[in-house]
């Protein structure tokens, strides 16, 4: 059975900080990683996909998968009060996804 | 514009009760899949549709719980003899390269 653990929070950052969010995961057969945003009494929102070790960039994101670490983070440049939210690890095997608990998100101006 | 559009929103019934959700894709979409999320729980996969096709189950889907695809477009999900532990968020995504989620119907069941 796939297993995403995340920290469930809140992590704290002051506006322009650089926010750090991690997870976990069991299943080694895992070949696609995702981060979504969820605002609160929102659904979740795809902000980064991820498939092969190592970084990847876009705009003040950048994810970071390492397969032997069976690890993912998510690292938010240039914290905003509007990134306050609850971010979701999610796995993928051949067809679903398995989320973790998520791990909320507060920025302060 | 999420790619798939929900229908309610909101529900709110009585213990016992049945409901159905509706999915409706924007644009031809293959695959459907139904997730339910519960208060400070991520999304847990319930089933998914590749057309008109229901091609796999999670054991959350008890007995009393049943989707459908008919046409292979939108999507109807149903709930009968609602329990109070049914309350959650109802979402439905639909896939590209990955899971794009739809605005969700939350169920509160009394």
């Amino acid at each position: 059975q796939k297993e995403v653990e995340q920290n469930s929070g809140p992590l704290s950052v002051p506006e322009g900080a650089i926010a750090s969010l991690n997870c976990t995961y069991s299943d080694r057969v895992s070949q696609s990683f995702f981060w979504y945003r969820q605002y609160s009494g929102k659904s979740p929102e795809l902000i980064m996909s991820i498939y092969s070790n190592g970084d990847k960039e876009d705009g003040r994101f950048t994810a970071q998968l390492n397969k032997a670490s069976q690890y993912v983070s998510l690292l938010i440049r240039d914290s905003q009060p509007s990134d306050s939210a609850t971010y979701l690890c999610a796995i993928s095997g051949y067809s679903t996804l398995t989320f973790g608990k998520g791990t909320m998100l507060l920025v302060s101006p | 514009d999420t790619g798939v559009s929900q229908d309610p929103r909101h529900k709110i019934t009585k213990r016992g009760q049945n409901v159905t959700f509706r999915c409706d894709p924007i644009s031809e979409h293959n695959r459907l899949y139904w997730y339910r999320q519960t208060l400070g729980q991520g999304p847990e996969f319930l089933t998914y549709f590749q057309n008109e096709a229901q091609l796999e189950k999670s054991r959350l889907l008890s007995d009393r719980f049943s989707a459908e695809r008919p046409k292979g477009s939108f999507s109807t999900l149903e709930i009968q003899r609602t329990e109070q532990g049914d309350s959650a968020m109802y979402l439905c995504a639909y896939r590209v390269d990955t899971q794009y989620f739809g605005p969700g119907t939350r169920l509160t069941v009394l």
